[in-house]
């Protein structure tokens, strides 16, 4: 079974400032997608940020990058030039490839993003 | 990305009486969803795996007789708390798998339940 670890409980970063969010995995697998998950105070779960494993090239979209190490098992996201909408509770998760199989997620980071 | 439906948005009922809560695949075919249950300041919990023209697969310690999945149609799949009771007050968040982009899960906006 995979595992997934989110060490931090609560983050705060100035506005306009760079923050880093950890995650540590655990699996067998050796195919598989990672992904961040970003949810507002309106609850509504919103896709940040996926990483195939195959690929060695650490994903990026706009703001938001991930520093993939496979042999770490390490998936950290980086959120550059934070900005108030940034403020969320931010879940890790992990997904075998092929079939539709379920989703492991961490416990979740909670970051604000403060004046 | 694609898109998922969730209705209702909130809902209060009395206690004993069953609640349906949809969860709509936009537009994409979802052969596989997901029902999620999540108590405040905490991850999502799994419920049960949603497989469209066959049973659900309930997680562990998931009543299935007290959470009835219904997966009809390849855009939708329902959620049913029978004879809810005031311990079933929760979040209930679906997804819905879709196959084109590696089986990405994308989430409705989820449903408050309230039972007084």
């Amino acid at each position: 079974a995979q595992t997934v670890t989110q060490s931090q409980p609560e983050m705060s970063v100035q506005e306009a400032e760079t923050v880093t969010l950890s995650c540590t995995y655990d699996t067998s697998e050796n195919n598989y997608y990672l992904f961040w998950y970003k949810q507002p105070p309106s609850r509504q779960m919103i896709l940040v940020i996926r990483q195939e494993a195959y690929k060695q090239q650490n994903a990026t979209e706009n703001r938001f990058s991930v520093n993939f190490q496979k042999a770490a098992k390490s998936f950290s996201l980086k959120i550059s030039d934070s900005q108030l909408g940034d403020t969320a509770m931010y879940f890790c998760a992990f997904l075998n490839t092929g079939t539709a199989s379920k989703l492991t997620f961490g416990t979740g980071t909670r970051l604000q993003v403060t004046l | 990305g694609a898109v998922v439906s969730q209705h209702p948005s909130r809902v209060i009922c009395k206690s004993g009486t069953s609640v349906k809560i949809e969860c709509r695949s936009l537009d994409f075919q979802a052969t596989t969803m997901f029902w999620y249950r999540q108590f405040p300041k905490k991850s999502l919990m799994l419920m049960a795996t949603s497989n469209e023209g066959s049973k659900a697969t309930y997680e562990q310690g998931v009543e299935k007789d007290k959470f009835l999945i219904n997966h009809a149609s390849l855009t939708l799949s329902t959620l049913t708390v029978t004879s809810a009771h005031p311990e079933d007050s929760s979040f209930y968040i679906c997804s819905a798998s879709e196959p084109r982009v590696g089986n990405i899960q994308y989430f409705g906006a989820g449903t408050r339940l309230s039972v007084l």
